[in-house]
């Protein structure tokens, strides 16, 4: 079945303690992204790379490092998670770049007390 | 710089009549538009998606949208709501990839809830 795959779906931290949270996909696609969704504030672009090895920042990059070393993986680390990174957070992928529809994964809920 | 409007946070309808989720968007180049759904406790998932061809869109689930350029415009409907139509949509806008560098950036709409009354 093709799908966006996250890991963990729920996770709760402290302040400073660093984590990685997964996204693989299984479609050869060569665009992948995260996101963070927060209320009333839509989702908001973190981080997104257009091919291995190749990313960029999105809108709200700081605090938070990504790697593609390879096209099926696209890790979202949080070296020094802090309270204001509690959210609500989402891997896509698609295609090619964003002209593709987007496949979400089913999330990762992030609390960081 | 290109942003996404949604005009209503929250919408209700009662079910069987019509839906009207409403989008503006600023863009200075056409732009590739799209609208998501999501349900309660999951991923977003594409309704439908214009890319400069046909003005009119049609998507999944009976909903289709209209691009009018003139008023800037990318509105959401469907003729007759269904419970299962209760959710969250977001209107979204890309850059062209053409005309930018950076290509892989999207701009989420703050989202419209719908509620569907029996």
């Amino acid at each position: 079945e093709a799908q966006v795959t996250q890991n963990p779906r729920y996770l709760i931290t402290v302040t400073g303690k660093k984590l990685t949270v997964t996204c693989s996909q299984n479609m050869n696609h060569e665009y992948m992204s995260w996101y963070r969704q927060d209320p009333g504030l839509g989702l908001r672009q973190i981080y997104y790379s257009m091919n291995v090895e190749v990313t960029d920042k999105g809108d709200v990059p700081e605090g938070y490092k990504v790697s593609r070393k390879e096209k099926r993986n696209f890790p979202l680390i949080l070296e020094s998670p802090s309270p204001n990174q509690t959210s609500l957070y989402f891997c896509a992928s698609s295609p090619r770049a964003v002209s593709s529809p987007l496949h979400f994964g089913n999330g990762t809920r992030l609390t960081v007390t | 710089a290109q942003s996404v409007t949604q005009l209503d946070s929250h919408v209700s309808v009662s079910e069987g009549t019509p839906v009207l989720l409403r989008c503006n968007y600023s863009s200075s180049y056409s732009p590739s538009l799209f609208w998501y759904v999501q349900h309660p406790n999951k991923g977003l998932q594409l309704l439908l998606k214009y890319t400069s061809a046909a003005t009119l869109v049609k998507g999944i689930n009976g909903f289709e949208a209209e691009f009018k350029k003139s008023e800037t415009s990318f509105h959401l409907t469907k003729p007759s709501a269904h419970m299962s139509d209760a959710a969250e949509y977001f209107c979204v806008v890309s850059r062209n990839p053409v005309i930018y560098n950076q290509g892989g950036k999207l701009i989420f709409g703050q989202g419209t809830e719908l509620s569907v009354k029996p």
